[in-house]
């Protein structure tokens, strides 16, 4: 499967716990960006890297969430210490190019749920 | 701030009819326009893009794009039960390292 991997499809954390979304661009692409998506709402953007770099963090909160795409594996979304209100689908999709041309792919997405 | 607007729906057609759904943005230096379909429960899946004025078709599927108006539609003719989803407008400006910024999203219900 050459797509865009995303795991684990599910989670659930209780408040206070951590949260490790991982996501594996596909073949040949070197940039990743994730997005979240609340029930009813649109996507809306995160954090976009490419390898070993964040180019553009407008989208994360400041405090708990962090993200990176080390040289050798996935890249990792992290939230620390979860509140409810972090219950959401995150989305993870690459592409092969910054061009404003290029197209985005999906991974099918965590659904992580705060208890 | 970029937005993308699009109306919530629910848009419902009846099954072999052509189903428009439509789409507007504020940055009028955005360059790149997308149609992604989302099932319930699933990833969003590109299904078009156009970058310039006009129209553009794929199949079943019209794009068109009104830079003018700063307005995009897409057009699904012989509309089939299998369309029925919810489709997400986005658009891109440069320069290239810019996010792809989404709509809220139509959902479409195609009734036999």
């Amino acid at each position: 499967n050459a797509g865009v991997m995303q795991n684990p499809r599910h989670l659930v954390r209780r408040r206070g716990q951590e949260a490790r979304l991982r996501c594996s661009p596909m073949k040949g692409h070197s940039h990743v960006y994730w997005y979240r998506q609340l029930p009813e709402e649109g996507l809306k953007f995160m954090v976009y890297l490419q390898k070993e770099n964040i180019i553009d963090e407008s989208g994360m909160p400041k405090e708990r969430f962090s993200a990176e795409f080390p040289k050798e594996g996935p890249s990792i979304l992290r939230i620390q210490q979860v509140v409810r209100g972090d219950s959401a689908a995150y989305f993870c999709a690459s592409s092969a190019d910054r061009a404003t041309r290029e197209k985005l792919f999906f991974g099918s997405g965590t659904q992580l749920s705060v208890l | 701030q970029k937005e993308v607007e699009q109306n919530s729906g629910p848009l419902s057609v009846p099954e072999g009819a052509i189903a428009s759904l439509n789409c507007t943005y504020s940055d009028r230096g955005s360059q790149s326009f997308f149609w992604y379909r989302q099932y319930s429960g699933k990833s969003p899946e590109l299904i078009m893009f156009i970058y310039s004025n006009g129209d553009k078709e794929d199949g079943r599927f019209t794009a068109q794009l009104n830079r003018a108006s700063q307005y995009i539609s897409l057009l699904i003719r012989d509309s089939k039960l299998s369309d029925s989803a919810t489709y997400l407008c986005a658009v891109k400006a440069p320069p290239g390292n810019t996010p792809l910024v989404f709509g809220k999203g139509t959902r479409l219900s195609v009734i036999a």
